[in-house]
């Protein structure tokens, strides 16, 4: 089934280590979006791609870092990762404007 | 204030009654999303709308463009029910979309 894959579900890691999120896609979708959601809040927009083109959200801490290898593909790099960020990262995909396509999320803890 | 404003925050229900979401939105929009979320989880699209009124199963999901305003309704509700469903509206002026805070949904049995 076509869909929207992240890996890993959950993700521990360490004040300060550098830690990397994945995201695939099988539904050749040219846009994907990262998105931070804490706990009881609604989701936040960090950046997303346009094919190749990188849109960063003016509000996204420089530790949050996004490549896109090909269109099945995006990673979300945090630099230097801190206790407020930990957080459910979703990552979505679109092939317009009005649909998003939602993948499991990854549950990062930051001990 | 949020763009996009849901009501009830909180929903505690009995199995089988009637369920009603709110969602109130002051921007213009292209669409609206029904989105519904389980605890942990990832979030699933329930419904997509521009104007009118959808049905999928036992949810039913209406927009009125004039007054801004969607609702979700949940017939004959369920245990397996129980999620937070999150309102998000398209944002005309730049395309993006705009979540409201959710509504967490809690059927007993």
């Amino acid at each position: 089934d076509a869909m929207v894959i992240q890996n890993p579900r959950y993700q521990v890691t360490q004040f300060g280590k550098p830690v990397t999120l994945s995201c695939s896609q099988t539904l050749n979708h040219n846009v994907m979006y990262w998105y931070q959601q804490k706990s009881s809040q609604a989701p936040k927009l960090l950046f997303h791609y346009y094919d190749k083109d990188f849109n960063n959200e003016a509000d996204t801490p420089d530790n949050f870092q996004s490549r896109r290898p090909n269109t099945s593909f995006c990673f979300l790099d945090i630099r230097s990762p801190g206790l407020g960020d930990a957080a459910m990262y979703l990552c979505a995909t679109s092939s317009n404007k009005y649909e998003q396509y939602f993948g499991p999320g990854t549950r990062l803890t930051v001990t | 204030k949020n763009e996009v404003e849901q009501s009830p925050q909180n929903l505690t229900a009995q199995e089988g009654e009637f369920i009603t979401i709110n969602c109130s939105y002051s921007v213009g929009i292209s669409a609206l999303h029904w989105l519904q979320q389980h605890p942990g989880g990832g979030i699933v699209s329930l419904f997509m709308l521009s104007s009118g009124k959808k049905k999928h199963g036992r949810l039913i999901a209406t927009i009125n463009i004039q007054e801004k305003h969607s609702s979700l309704h949940i017939t004959a509700s369920h245990p397996r029910d129980s999620a937070v469903y999150i309102c998000a509206a398209l944002r005309n002026r730049d395309d993006k979309i705009i979540f409201g805070k959710g509504t967490r949904l809690h059927i007993l049995p």
